[in-house]
Formats: structure tokens, C-alpha cells, sequence
């Protein structure tokens, strides 16, 4: 079971770029990585997706590492409407859904 | 645009009530998962579906029971709500065979007094 760490939170001003690393240093072969924004009194929403290398779409960019050890959330030119909490999980796809940990997430406060 | 709706955003209940929580999604999914959300324990699953009638227990799913008796409906029934089970209830939907990249509900808060 792939168990991740990440920040309890961060803070930022708009117009920056925030990265948000996590660690899952027993990730196995088949493993997928993937990211979830939750923004206050909703569900959580799937923001991007990767196995390896760089992942970009208008959301955000997902940066992995060749040793799959961590993997990094990019959001460009953050906004106040950013301020949300963020969850990587880590688990291969079509597994059983036991394997299920969506952990307790990155708070990020973006400020003006 | 795909949909999760769940039947009500806020609930509050009498401890030995009994309780549905209602998800629907309008996607076709076989998949469907119940989570709680704590403060500071992140999402927890309950519950999940794999297909009509069928489930399995998730890591938390002492005090509660499920029913999918149609494929886009998922019901969560707590027996006799406690105190313990005031919280946010999450419910999602995923297309197999993934179940990493899933569509989850608004969440329904509920209250138990």
C-alpha cells in the first residue's frame, strides 16, 4: 500500500506559483498518480493525473520524478479562487478498491 | 456535464434514528463509494459498489449498511445514528476498471443530537 505524505498546508499570494510535493516512497510499478482539489462545503474534484515524467493540462502540471518517489503539483499564477485543499493518491488504477487512501491533504491559502 | 447529487446538504438527526443518505449519478458507473470526512483523518471509505447488489466493506463500515438495488443509485443507511457519525458524507462514482479517477458528490453534513 503506497502511503503518501504531504504538507498540512501552505500559504501564497496570487500571481505565484505554488508547488505542492508528495511523497510515496513505496509506490509500486503499477501505480498511478493522482490529484484532487476540494474546495470548502464540496466534493473533491480530479485536477490531473500521471505515471512518469511531466503532465500538463489547463489545471495545473504534475511533475514525477524518474524514481517515482514523489511526485509534484504545480499551479501557475495561483488566484484567490485556489484556496482549496489538495489530496494525492497514489494507487494503480484498476486495483481493488482496497487500496483506497486518499489521506489528509494540503490546505493551501491563497492571500491577496 | 456529469453529475453526483446527493439528496440533501445538510441533515441533522436524533441519536438511535434511523438514517438514508441518497447518492445518484447520472454517468453510468458501476463503481460507487461512500466516504466520511473528519477533520485532520482526511476521507474515509465506507462502503463501496461494484454493480446492482453487489458491495464490500471499506476500512470504517461498523454502524452503517449500504443498499444498490439500481445501478445509479447508492443509499447509506445508518441503523441507529450515535453521536460518533455526525460528519461530512462523500459519495462518488468511478468507471471500471479505475478506481483512482472518480466523480464525488457536494457531500451531505450530518448533524447527530
Amino acid at each position: 500500500l503506497a502511503k503518501t505524505t504531504q504538507p498540512i498546508s501552505m500559504d501564497s499570494y496570487e500571481g505565484q506559483e505554488v508547488n505542492i510535493t508528495c511523497s510515496h516512497n513505496n509506490i509500486a510499478t503499477n501505480d498511478y498518480i493522482t490529484w484532487y482539489q476540494q474546495f470548502p462545503s464540496q466534493g473533491p474534484r480530479f485536477i490531473i493525473q500521471g505515471y512518469k515524467t511531466k503532465v500538463t493540462n489547463e489545471v495545473a502540471s504534475l511533475f514525477i520524478p524518474a524514481d517515482r518517489k514523489s511526485s509534484t503539483l504545480s499551479l501557475p499564477r495561483v488566484s484567490l479562487s485556489d484556496t482549496a485543499v489538495y489530496y494525492c493518491l497514489v494507487v494503480r488504477g484498476n486495483t481493488g478498491f482496497q487500496k483506497l487512501v486518499f489521506g489528509t491533504g494540503t490546505r493551501l491559502l491563497v492571500s491577496p | 456535464d456529469v453529475k453526483v447529487t446527493q439528496s440533501s446538504r445538510y441533515l441533522v438527526k436524533r441519536t438511535g434514528e434511523k438514517v438514508f443518505l441518497e447518492c445518484v449519478q447520472d454517468m453510468d458507473h458501476e463503481n460507487m463509494f461512500w466516504y466520511r470526512q473528519d477533520p485532520g483523518l482526511g476521507l474515509r471509505l465506507i462502503y463501496f459498489s461494484y454493480d446492482v447488489k453487489m458491495k464490500e466493506k471499506g476500512d470504517i463500515p461498523e454502524g452503517y449498511s449500504v443498499s444498490r438495488e439500481k445501478k445509479e443509485r447508492f443509499s447509506l443507511i445508518l441503523e441507529s445514528a450515535s453521536t460518533n457519525q455526525t460528519s461530512m458524507y462523500l459519495c462518488a462514482s468511478s468507471l471500471p476498471p479505475r478506481v483512482d479517477t472518480q466523480y464525488f458528490g457536494p457531500g451531505t453534513r450530518l448533524t447527530v443530537l
